[in-house]
């Protein structure tokens, strides 16, 4: 099976802007899981959605966003970027999102805010 | 609420010295525990996790964690170190009423010295 696939790898971007990242999860998987990630902070959760609905929120300002679609791809926004949201941006995926279960992570998206 | 604190950014061994990486938890319920590593330029792989059954688990390349509710602890460890085991290591706590909301630590980087 293919593993979780993020797109793009590298982005970068200037205060203001609005940013769109991807993922797709493992075929079959129907949790989709973004984290954020910066040195010194670890990950920091941000949402969850299962079958195209947002289960689990963060404690993230309205700026950021995602969604779900039918075939469990999901996509995450964040409108009027500022500098302290440079980071990596990790999606998770798993079978069933139940507590117990195995995250598999893709290799993320690197954001670069100028 | 659930927390996890990793005592320790930063760990030095020996190549075939003991690894000791430690994590306490808070949580309000009996919680799902977890360790991740992380290597460079790549998403997380899960190492082990505890989901309320043998309370020493054994998990991927020779790492094992003991969950100690007296001490709300959940250290990682593998009696020889190799250069392989150089990477981050993230310690996580999920509350299995809450579905996939992972919190996780802030790292602990293992340098293996040769």
């Amino acid at each position: 099976k293919a593993g979780v696939t993020q797109t793009p790898r590298y982005l970068i971007k200037t205060r203001g802007q609005q940013v769109t990242l991807s993922c797709s999860p493992i075929s079959g998987h129907r949790s989709v899981s973004w984290y954020q990630q910066t040195p010194g902070q670890g990950l920091q959760f941000l949402f969850e959605y299962f079958s195209e609905t947002q289960r689990n929120k963060g404690n993230f300002p309205g700026r950021f966003s995602g969604r779900q679609f039918s075939n469990s791809r999901s996509e995450m926004n964040v409108s009027t970027l500022e500098l302290g949201d440079s980071a990596l941006y990790l999606c998770a995926s798993s079978h069933d999102g139940q507590g117990g279960e195995k995250l598999f992570f893709g290799s993320g998206t690197q954001l670069s805010v100028l | 609420a659930q927390s996890v604190t990793q005592l320790g950014s930063h760990v030095s061994v020996s190549e075939g010295a003991l690894v000791l990486l430690r994590c306490n938890y808070s949580s309000s319920v009996p919680p799902y525990l977890f360790w991740y590593v992380q290597y460079p330029n790549q998403g997380l792989q899960l190492l082990l996790k505890y989901t309320s059954a043998a309370t020493l688990v054994k998990g991927i390349n020779g790492f094992e964690a003991e969950f100690k509710k007296s001490e709300t602890s959940f250290h990682l460890t593998k009696p020889s170190a190799h250069m392989s085991d150089a990477a981050e290591y993230f310690c996580a706590v999920s509350d299995p009423t809450t579905g996939n909301q992972f919190y996780f630590g802030t790292g602990t980087s293992l340098t293996v010295i040769p």
